[in-house]
């Protein structure tokens, strides 16, 4: 059974200072990888889509990095916002005809002015 | 393009009453699923549908049905309330040529009393 794991589960930073959060999974035999964004009381929104044979993708300030063999995935965040305060889930399919995604149970963070 | 819809937003049931969660999107997406989110557990996967007329149980299906007569919808049913379904219910939806990015709605938030 897939389990992801994000890690620190909160974080705060000063405007400013560049963002890291990660995520771990146990099976690096995986389809893709997604992250997300969570606005309190709001639905997912999507940020990143990595397939497994990519390392990285980019979108503006955001950066996620991809190695399968150790099973982790990082975002990137540079030049934290206030506005970037949100909860980060990180999220994996297996297979092409799996359709079930795994997700970690995300990093909340806290972009203080 | 509206992508994801939910209705109801807010819900609240007695103990054995049904209803029906409402689901659709307008983006020709083949496949749909409905995902619920509860504190300390993450995004766990109720039901999905590869196309019309075809849908599969998740990993959390007990008390649940669902039907897909057509692209657009993917209504979740509820068939006898249990306080143990007070969650946060996602719709989500994706097709094979964005390699499943999958798009979630923005919820409904279901209280059973």
């Amino acid at each position: 059974k897939q389990e992801v794991t994000q890690i620190p589960a909160a974080l705060s930073v000063p405007e400013g200072e560049n963002l890291v959060l990660n995520c771990s999974f146990t099976d690096s035999a995986i389809y893709n990888l997604q992250w997300f964004r969570q606005d309190p009381g709001k639905g997912l929104t999507s940020l990143l889509l990595i397939q497994s044979s990519q390392r990285e993708q980019t979108s503006g300030r955001l950066n996620a990095s991809l190695d399968k063999s150790s099973g982790r995935s990082t975002l990137y965040i540079a030049a934290s916002q206030p506005g970037d305060s949100a909860t980060y889930l990180c999220a994996v399919r297996l297979g092409s005809n799996d359709y079930k995604l795994s997700f970690g149970a995300g990093t909340t963070v806290t972009v203080r002015a | 393009n509206a992508g994801v819809t939910q209705t109801p937003k807010f819900q609240v049931l007695k103990t054995g009453q049904s209803m029906t969660l409402q689901c659709a999107q307008d983006m020709n997406h083949e496949y749909m699923s409905w995902y619920r989110q509860d504190p300390g557990m993450g995004l766990r996967l109720i039901h999905y549908s590869v196309g019309a007329g075809i849908t599969d149980q998740g990993e959390v299906p007990n008390g649940y049905n669902v039907s897909r007569s057509t692209t657009e919808d993917f209504p979740l049913r509820l068939l006898s309330a249990a306080p143990s379904q007070t969650s946060v219910y996602f719709c989500a939806s994706s097709r094979w040529g964005t390699g499943y990015e999958q798009y979630f709605g923005p919820g409904t938030r279901l209280t059973v009393t």
